[in-house]
C-alpha cells in the first residue's frame, strides 16, 4: 500500500500569512493527488485535483504543486474563512484512494 | 444542481450488517465517467476512503475492508447502497457519499452532508 504522510499536523498562523502544507507519498503517484478543506461538522470541499488544477469556484489564493512523491498546498494570504483542516488524497495504481492524516490550520 | 444525501440507521449493534443508502439528484449514474463513492470519518479522526462504483458498474474497495464491503447501484432510483458486514465499535463514524466525474482518477467533487453511525450494544 502507498502511504501518505502529511505535515505539519497542526499549523498556528495568522490572517495574511502564507501557508504551506506538504504531503509525501511512499512511492510515486505521478500527479494523482487532490486537496480538500474541511470545517467542523461539514463535509470536505475539493480544492485542487491532479496536484495543481484548481477546482472551479475555489479562490486563486489556493494553489497546488508537486509530482511523484512530494506535493504542496499553498495558501498565498490566509483569510479568516481558511481556518480549517486540510487533507491530501492520493489515487493509486489499484484505482483506490487514500487520505493523508490532515493538517489543522488554527489561529495563532 | 448536484446533491447527495445519505440515509441509514444511526445505531447498529456489534456483528450486525450496516446498510447505507445514498440518494442523489442532478446527475445520472449511467453517464460515462460518473462515479459515486463512500468515505467515512471516525469522530475527531481523519477521512478514510471506502469504496466507489462507476457508471459502467466497475467497483473498487479499500483493500483492508474489501471482505466486508459491498457497493451497488440502482440507476433508475438514483441510489447507491453500501453494505458493511460484521460491524464493530471501531466502525463508529460519519459516513459520506460523494460524486466524482471523469472516470477513475477523478476525486470527489460533490459530497453529501454525512450520516453518523454509532456501533454499540
Amino acid at each position: 500500500d502507498i502511504q501518505m504522510t502529511q505535515s505539519p499536523s497542526t499549523l498556528s498562523t495568522s490572517v495574511g500569512d502564507r501557508v504551506t502544507i506538504t504531503c509525501r507519498a511512499s512511492q510515486s503517484i505521478d500527479s494523482w493527488l487532490a486537496w480538500y478543506q474541511q470545517k467542523p461538522g461539514k463535509a470536505p470541499k475539493l480544492l485542487i485535483y491532479k496536484a495543481s488544477i484548481l477546482e472551479s469556484g475555489v479562490p486563486s489564493r489556493f494553489s497546488g504543486s508537486g509530482s511523484g512523491t512530494e506535493f504542496t498546498l499553498t495558501i498565498s494570504s490566509l483569510q479568516p474563512d481558511d481556518f480549517a483542516t486540510y487533507y491530501c488524497q492520493q489515487y493509486n495504481s489499484y484505482a483506490t484512494w487514500t487520505f493523508g492524516q490532515g493538517t489543522k490550520v488554527e489561529i495563532k | 444542481q448536484i446533491t447527495l444525501k445519505e440515509s441509514g440507521p444511526a445505531l447498529v449493534k456489534p456483528t450486525q450488517t450496516l446498510t447505507l443508502t445514498c440518494t442523489f439528484s442532478g446527475f445520472s449514474l449511467s453517464t460515462s465517467g460518473v462515479g459515486v463513492g463512500w468515505i467515512r470519518q471516525p469522530p475527531g479522526k481523519a477521512l478514510e476512503w471506502l469504496a466507489v462504483i462507476y457508471w459502467d458498474d466497475d467497483k473498487r474497495y479499500i483493500p483492508s475492508l474489501k471482505s466486508r464491503l459491498t457497493i451497488t447501484k440502482d440507476t433508475s432510483k438514483n441510489q447507491v447502497v453500501l453494505t458493511m458486514t460484521n460491524m464493530d465499535p471501531v466502525d463508529t463514524a460519519t459516513y459520506y457519499c460523494a460524486h466524482s466525474r471523469g472516470g477513475s482518477g477523478s476525486p470527489q467533487d460533490y459530497w453529501g452532508q454525512g450520516t453518523l453511525v454509532t456501533v454499540s450494544s
